[in-house]
């Protein structure tokens, strides 16, 4: 079975800084390509960044290049999102998600983990 | 173009056939393949149909998936009223160079 676990969310105040992990079992890790996936309250989906299967290419969401990370370890079966500069419209839950290529896009969902910006 | 375009929501009596429009451009929805997901309520989004027709696994025959051009639609048949959820659409985008959304469509069983 598929499981992707994120972790790391919590409150943080403008200007923080956070950082975001995602376990995965079920499926061979190495191999697959990451996206982080997030949703602000009451709003819809909106892609903020991927990473390939060897972490040696990655994509960001306009809003938030050059304030995100996105990083994996393989040996770990872990993805990161290391957030920078939080504003208060990254108030979001962000979801770890697995990108199976441009036909069969995203396939599994993690649970997501709760990120709230806010002094 | 930062979303796909959704109605806000749409709406049926049990039993009703409903669809769901989805419009992009040549960079998105004409060029790659469609997938769509359902969020109930709490829950994270869940895959019901990717490369614009195909069913994922365990998903209902009453659910199908169609595209044309730079449009694509989700129809549900035989309406339930646990089908109540957002439908979102989704394509991957040449300018982003990642998943472009829909706004997302809630859907309700009147």
């Amino acid at each position: 079975e598929v499981q992707l676990v994120e972790s790391g969310g919590g409150l943080v105040q403008p200007g923080g800084s956070l950082r975001l992990s995602c376990v995965a079992s079920g499926f061979i890790f190495r191999v697959s390509d990451m996206h982080w996936v997030r949703q602000a309250p009451g709003k819809g989906l909106e892609f903020v960044a991927g990473i390939s299967s060897e972490g040696k290419s990655t994509s960001y969401a306009t809003s938030v290049k050059g304030r995100f990370t996105v990083s994996r370890d393989n040996s770990k079966n872990t993805v990161f999102l290391q957030m920078g500069s939080l504003k208060t419209e990254d108030t979001a839950t962000y979801y770890c998600t697995r990108w199976r290529g441009v036909l069969a896009g995203i396939d599994y969902w993690g649970q997501g983990t709760l990120v709230t910006v806010s002094s | 173009q930062s979303v796909l375009t959704q109605p806000p929501s749409v709406s049926g009596t049990p039993g009703q056939r409903v669809t769901i429009s989805c419009s992009g451009s040549g960079s998105n929805i004409g060029t790659h393949s469609v997938n769509w997901y359902q969020q109930l309520p709490g829950s994270a989004p869940k895959l019901l149909i990717f490369n614009n027709w195909q069913r994922s696994s365990g998903v209902p025959d009453r659910f199908s998936g169609s595209k044309s051009g730079t449009s694509a639609s989700l129809a549900i048949s035989g309406l339930q009223s646990e089908d109540e959820a957002d439908y979102y659409c989704a394509a991957y985008d040449d300018s982003l160079k990642g998943v472009l959304f829909g706004g997302g469509t809630k859907l309700t069983a009147l």
